[in-house]
């Protein structure tokens, strides 16, 4: 069974940093693309950033880019989320999901609230 | 980048009934890499359809998926009582990838 656990998320000032993991198991995790989907409160959903099976390459949607970067460590079925600069805008569930563009499994999401 | 608008934003449907979704968009989705999900509330959404037409592993063959180019629909066939929730369309055809807005499915 495919299991992602998310941690991480915290009440956070504007202009603050957090780092999101998560760990994975159930599946060989070196072999996947991996996502951070966010959904603000109330709100749909978002795509973050993807990142490469070897982590080569990593894409972000252009709102974030500069501030967050996605990251992995494969000997650790680890995934990562440094969050710098952070905004009232960034407040949101973030998903660790399983996929690069087709988002085949979803934790169950940590909360990042971004407010002085 | 591709804007995705679903519609209706609710429908009202009584278990048996036949739903009908409706995701269009702003131009054409490569290679029809549209695919759907279902959320419910407190939970992460569930992956159900990719590629347009294809259901993930594990889904009920009451979900079907359709459509080309800008305008795809997800049909269920007859409403379950667990198949109350939130549905997105979502695309992965041109970056950045882009989900609809939603479509809750209520019972009537």
């Amino acid at each position: 069974e495919v299991q992602l656990a998310e941690s991480g998320g915290d009440l956070v000032q504007p202009g603050g940093s957090l780092r999101l993991s998560c760990v994975a198991s159930g599946f060989t995790f070196a072999s996947y693309w991996m996502t951070w989907v966010r959904q603000a409160p109330g709100k749909g959903l978002e795509w973050v950033a993807n990142i490469k099976h070897d982590g080569s390459e990593s894409y972000y949607v252009d709102s974030v880019k500069g501030r967050l970067t996605i990251s992995r460590d494969n000997a650790k079925n680890s995934l990562y989320l440094q969050m710098n600069g952070l905004r009232a805008e960034d407040t949101a569930v973030y998903y660790c999901v399983r996929g690069g563009s087709d988002f085949y499994d979803w934790g169950q999401g940590t909360l990042v609230t971004v407010s002085s | 980048e591709i804007v995705l608008t679903q519609s209706p934003g609710t429908l009202s449907l009584s278990p048996g009934e036949r739903a009908t979704l409706s995701c269009r968009a702003s131009q054409n989705v490569n290679n029809n890499y549209l695919a759907w999900y279902q959320q419910k509330p407190g939970q992460a959404p569930r992956f159900l359809i990719y590629s347009a037409s294809s259901r993930a592993p594990g889904i009920p063959d009451r979900f079907s998926g359709s459509g080309s180019g800008t305008d795809f629909t997800l049909t269920i066939s007859r409403l379950e009582p667990e198949d109350f929730a939130l549905y997105y369309c979502q695309q992965s055809g041109t970056p950045p990838w882009t989900f609809g807005q939603g479509t809750k499915v209520e019972i009537k």
